[in-house]
């Protein structure tokens, strides 16, 4: 099993919907969670961090679920410039890494 | 505040040379890593360093090797490149302590012919 999971997609959405990924981890001792963009092979770079208690960020919702080792990403009203591949990040417990799923593809169409 | 520097940004080389991918990072963090990319695919970790003077194996880290010179400065060397190492290479940095977000450098564009 992967230590982070994600479903690949591509999610074809039309803009102004609603869309959540989930991504799921193996390490119970895991501590801090993350949601990246990264646009067209540019570098990743930080959505949003994902707080115990949930946390959002205009249109954008985090959650995490402890008790079933997954975190969610949800974007209301979506928009064209959303497009593009999120990643999930979750660190490694003890190894003092950071580990990143293999990402999400969104396509929003007009 | 720089943050990452990733040199050089594109580079070509033909099967067998060998070349380094530098990486420096100005925020005093901890942990560095080397990822590669190809397309369609998600970032693979080639080798991470948790501190200075340490280095560990990722998934992918057959035909590279790793320096982590201090705490600054992480490079990546090819020393026989292969087609196959065609990718995207980004290197990251995490602070240390609970981990926080990792920073990127801009990537390396690396075509073997």
């Amino acid at each position: 099993r992967k230590e982070v999971e994600q479903d690949p997609g591509p999610f074809n959405v039309p803009e102004g919907a609603t869309v959540a990924f989930n991504c799921t981890y193996s390490n119970s001792a895991s501590q801090s969670f993350f949601w990246y963009r990264q646009d067209c092979r540019k570098e990743p770079k930080l959505l949003m961090s994902v707080y115990s208690s949930g946390n959002e960020d205009g249109r954008f919702t985090a959650q995490l679920n402890r008790a079933s080792q997954y975190i969610s990403l949800l974007i209301r009203d979506s928009k064209l410039s959303d497009s593009a591949t999120y990643l999930c990040v979750v660190d490694g417990g003890s190894a003092s890494k950071i580990i990143f799923g293999s990402g999400t593809r969104l396509s929003i169409r007009p | 505040n720089a943050g990452v520097t990733q040199t050089p940004k594109f580079q070509v080389l033909k099967t067998g040379q060998s070349m380094t991918l530098q990486c420096a990072q100005d925020m005093n963090h901890n942990s560095m890593y080397w990822y590669r990319q190809d397309p369609g695919m998600g970032l693979r970790l080639i080798y991470y360093s948790a501190s200075e003077g340490t280095t560990d194996k990722g998934e992918v880290p057959n035909g590279y090797n790793v320096s982590r010179l201090n705490k600054r400065e992480f490079s990546l060397r090819l020393e026989s490149a292969a087609p196959s190492q065609t990718s995207v290479y980004f290197c990251a940095s995490t602070g240390q302590g609970r981990i926080t977000e990792a920073f990127f450098g801009q990537g390396t564009r690396l075509t073997v012919v």
